[in-house]
This record gives structure tokens, sequence and C-alpha cells, in this order.
């Protein structure tokens, strides 16, 4: 099974600033790779598919970038309502697996 | 709307049974394959189980191998798991997912996600 690792497991923000979170894959999983959002009591959104295609309805501000082993979702300009978890996740390989995630939170 | 909405859970002792169903709604369910993830108590995702577009092709975890049963009923809008030997590490919400799809491939990211359904297994 491929292991996701992401980093940092907490990142302290404040309105407005830039997010960097990353992504890491044991073995490469080629662009094979998605972003989820999930907030307290709510299922995960699908932010970011095929390492840096924006799922339907998605802002501009969330871009995703990277291939092989090495990811990274930015989240340009933090809104309030982007403060949340952020899972990543491989579907290159069986069985497909999720990455422990980060959270954002308001610094 | 496209709609994903799971019922099933409850509370169950180490080695019983539970079975999980998942209604959709608002999209042409016979033309997606579709999953099982679960999360345990203030934990990450786990996927659990995937199942294509006529059932004729599943998949399962390690974890729950040989004790876990993914079905669908096209004909009710219904994806199903069965859920025997239980153990307290199956102590999870349990959310149904639809899997993406690109053209003609059917990928193993998650469009469209339930609100899940908890199972709690403890004595």
């Amino acid at each position: 099974e491929i292991v996701m690792t992401q980093s940092p497991a907490t990142l302290s923000v404040s309105p407005g600033e830039r997010a960097t979170l990353s992504c890491r894959a044991s073995q490469s999983v080629s662009s094979n790779l998605a972003w989820y959002q999930q907030k307290p009591g709510q299922a995960p959104r699908l932010l970011i598919y095929g390492a840096s295609t924006r799922a339907t309805g998605i802002p501009a501000r969330f871009s995703g970038s990277g291939s092989g082993t090495e990811f990274t979702l930015t989240i340009s300009s933090l809104q309030s309502e982007d403060f949340a978890v952020y899972y990543c996740q491989q579907y290159n390989n069986w069985p497909p697996s999720f990455g422990q995630g980060t959270k954002v939170e308001i610094k | 709307e496209v709609q994903l909405v799971e019922s099933g859970g409850g509370v169950v002792r180490p080695g019983g049974s539970l079975r999980l169903s998942c209604a959709a709604s608002g999209f042409t369910f016979d033309d997606y394959g579709m999953s099982w993830v679960r999360q345990a108590p203030g934990k990450g995702l786990e996927w659990v189980s995937g199942i294509n577009w006529n059932g004729g092709s599943t998949g399962y975890a390690d974890s729950v191998k040989g004790r876990f049963t993914i079905s669908r009923d096209n004909a009710k809008n219904s994806l199903y798991l069965q859920m025997n030997s239980l153990r307290a590490e199956d102590t999870a919400l349990y959310h149904c997912a639809r899997r993406l799809r690109l053209g003609e491939l059917s990928l193993y990211a998650f469009d469209i996600w339930g609100q899940g359904t908890m199972v709690t297994v403890s004595s």
C-alpha cells in the first residue's frame, strides 16, 4: 500500500495570507492525486483531482501542483470558510489511500 | 440535487453484524462506481470498499477483507455494505462516496460524499 504523508499536521495562517500544504507519496503516483477539504461535522469535499484540476465549483484561489511523489495544495488568500482539515489521496495504485490530514487554523 | 444518504448504523457488540445502506438521488446511479470510506472518531479517512457500476467488480481494504461485503441494487439506486464479525477497530463514521468519472474512466477519487452513518462496536 502507498503511504501518503502530509505536512505540516497543523498550519496557523491569518485570513488573507497564503497557505501551502504538502503531500508526499511513498512511491510514484504519477498525477493521480486528489485533495479534499473537510469542515467539522461535514462530509469531505473534492477540491482537486489529477494533481492540479479544480473540481466543479471550486474557487480559483485553490490550486494544486506536483507529480510523482511530491504534491502541493496552495490556497492563495485564505478566507474564513477555508479553515478546515485538508486530505490528499492517491488513486494510482490499489488500494486508494489518504494522507493523515493537515488542519488549517486561524492564526 | 445530487445526494447520497446513508443509514443503518448503530451500536453492535464485537462479533456482531450490521448492514449499511446508501440511497442515491439526483444522478444516474448505474453510470457510476461507488465506494465506502470510513473515519474513526477524531481520525482521518480510510477507504473501505469499492464496486463498479454493475456490481461485477468489487474490492476491499485488507482490514475488512473476508468480513465486509459491498453490493448495489441499481433498480433501487442503492449501495450496501454488509459488515460481519465486527471489531472495536471498525468503530467509525461510514461515508458512501461516488467515484469520479472522466469520460469513460471511473477513478478512485470521490466527487460526491454522504454525511455518513455511525457504527459503534462495543461490549
